[in-house]
């Protein structure tokens, strides 16, 4: 069963739109992390922010945001004001004690920004 | 630290060769994990140590993969024989304990793997 859902395979933007990459994900566990990773065309996996099952608290970096509802089991990422640089594909991933914290990841999504 | 380090970057071979690929952890975590990334499958887990002690290879496609952790800085992922199939990106990553302040996964820049 797919644990972390991320239902939009692509998004298309131009330049300085706001977008919002959604991630749901499944846990029975009441200690788990959540993640997201960034794959810009070169294909490193690029860390971006973690987050603990026991911190709700929303979190700003600059352009980016993320929103984190234990209520509907969501952890979406916003990016305000979107880049060409920003184009990448963009990965949500489960840690939990089930799966031994081994990363378990989303299909991705695919941003594309236009100029 | 240099970060997880993979070797190689990039291997060409036929079908039916061994391939062995490399992966250094940063020093310090103990655990490592082995993910191949395939558009068809996405990211999926392979095999992951703790502590150098394989915990669950369940993922590990057939008896043609293997892998080993000599050692706290090292490992190895085998595929003998390979397979056009076997053609993939792969990725080795490691991690400190959950619940440590610097919990995260690091990966390396990953190897592609490509079999003729």
């Amino acid at each position: 069963a797919q644990k972390v859902t991320q239902a939009q395979t692509e998004i298309s933007v131009v330049e300085k739109e706001d977008v919002t990459l959604d991630c749901v994900y499944e846990t029975r566990d009441t200690t788990y992390y959540l993640f997201w990773y960034k794959q810009p065309p070169s294909g490193e996996l690029v860390f971006l922010i973690r987050r603990n099952s026991f911190d709700e608290q929303n979190e700003i970096s600059g352009r980016y945001s993320w929103n984190f509802q234990k209520s509907t089991s969501s952890f979406n990422f916003t990016i305000t004001a979107s880049q060409v640089v920003d184009s990448a594909v963009y990965f949500c991933a489960l840690s939990e004690g089930d799966s031994g914290y081994a990363l378990n990841f989303g299909k991705g999504t695919s941003l594309l920004v236009t100029p | 630290d240099a970060g997880v380090i993979q070797s190689p970057r990039h291997e060409v071979t036929e079908m039916g060769q061994e391939v062995t690929l490399r992966c250094k952890p940063i020093s310090g975590h103990d655990y490592l994990f082995w993910y191949r990334q395939t558009m068809m499958r996405g990211l999926e887990l392979l095999i992951y140590f703790n502590n150098n002690v394989p915990i669950d290879d369940s993922g590990m496609p057939e008896d043609r993969f293997s892998a080993k952790m000599p050692n706290a800085s090292f490992s190895t992922l085998k595929i003998q024989p390979s397979e056009p199939r076997d053609s993939a990106v792969y990725f080795c990553a490691s991690s400190s304990s959950p619940g440590q302040r610097n919990y995260g996964y690091t990966f390396g820049s990953g190897t592609r793997l490509t079999v003729v």
